[in-house]
C-alpha cells in the first residue's frame, strides 16, 4: 500500500523557468512532509519542509505548498537551473516518526 | 566537521556471507535510521533507534539485524538469510524525530 505517490517519474523544463514537483498521501495523520534532493549514488539532501499547520513553506527559490484536504503537496523551485537537476522525493511522516517515501520524481532542467 | 559518515562505499558479499555496514555521527542525534533504495523505487525503511540500546524493525527488516550500543554509531548487518540484499544502502540520523539527514550510502553487490 503506497502512502506517499509520486505519479510522475520524469520532468523536464528549461532553465528559468518553473518546477513543479506533485506528490499525494492516504494517510490522513501525516503532520509532517519533507522534499529531499539526490544526486545519483549520493544520500538524499534536505531541501525543504512544512508541517501540516501550514499550507505554504518558502525558502529561496524553493516553495512547498500543502493542500491537506485534497492530501496532496507540491514542491515549486523558481527559477530552474541546470544543477537543479536530481531525483526529488517527497516523504511523510505521524508526529515526526519514521518517514514514508515516494517512489522520486527525475527533474532534467535544459539549459 | 558534523556530519554522518558511512563505510565503506562498496561492499560486495559472497553467497552465504554476513557483511556488516558502518554508520557513524557526530551530530548528538538521538535517533538514526536504516533505508534501502532499488533502483526507480523510493527509499524503504529497514531499521531504526530512537534511543541508545533500543531498536525497531521497519517495513522490510527480514534478513538484516543491528545494534545500537554507542548513540554515534548503528552499524547494520546483512545476513545470509536476505536474499536480495544488492542494493544502494542508506543511513540518516534526526535529533529526536523530524528532519533526517544523510550519509552518503553504501552500495551492496552480491559475487
Amino acid at each position: 500500500d503506497q502512502q506517499v505517490k509520486q505519479n510522475s517519474p520524469s520532468l523536464s523544463v528549461q532553465e528559468g523557468r518553473i518546477s513543479i514537483l506533485n506528490c499525494d498521501y492516504t494517510n490522513s495523520m501525516f503532520d509532517y512532509f519533507l522534499w529531499y534532493k539526490k544526486y545519483p549514488a549520493e544520500g538524499p539532501t534536505f531541501l525543504i519542509s512544512i508541517s501540516s499547520i501550514k499550507d505554504k513553506n518558502e525558502d529561496g527559490r524553493f516553495t512547498v505548498f500543502l493542500n491537506k484536504s485534497a492530501k496532496h503537496l507540491s514542491l515549486h523551485i523558481v527559477p530552474s537551473q541546470p544543477g537543479d537537476s536530481a531525483v526529488y522525493f517527497c516523504a511523510a511522516s505521524v508526529y515526526g516518526n519514521k518517514l514514508v517515501f515516494g517512489a522520486g520524481t527525475i527533474l532534467r532542467v535544459k539549459s | 566537521d558534523g556530519g554522518i559518515t558511512q563505510s565503506p562505499k562498496y561492499l560486495f558479499r559472497k553467497e552465504g556471507q554476513n557483511v556488516t555496514l558502518s554508520c557513524e555521527q557526530n551530530l548528538n542525534h538521538d535517533a538514526m535510521y536504516w533505508y534501502r533504495q532499488d533502483p526507480g523505487q523510493g527509499l524503504r525503511l529497514i531499521y531504526y533507534s530512537q534511543i541508545v540500546n533500543d531498536f525497531q524493525k521497519g517495513d522490510i527488516a527480514e534478513g538484516y539485524s543491528v545494534s545500537r550500543e554507542k548513540k554515534e554509531s548503528f552499524p547494520l548487518t546483512v545476513t545470509s538469510a536476505q536474499k536480495n540484499p544488492t542494493a544502494f544502502y542508506l543511513c540518516a540520523s534526526s535529533p529526536a524525530g523530524w528532519t533526517q539527514y544523510f550519509g552518503p550510502g553504501t552500495r551492496l553487490l552480491v559475487l
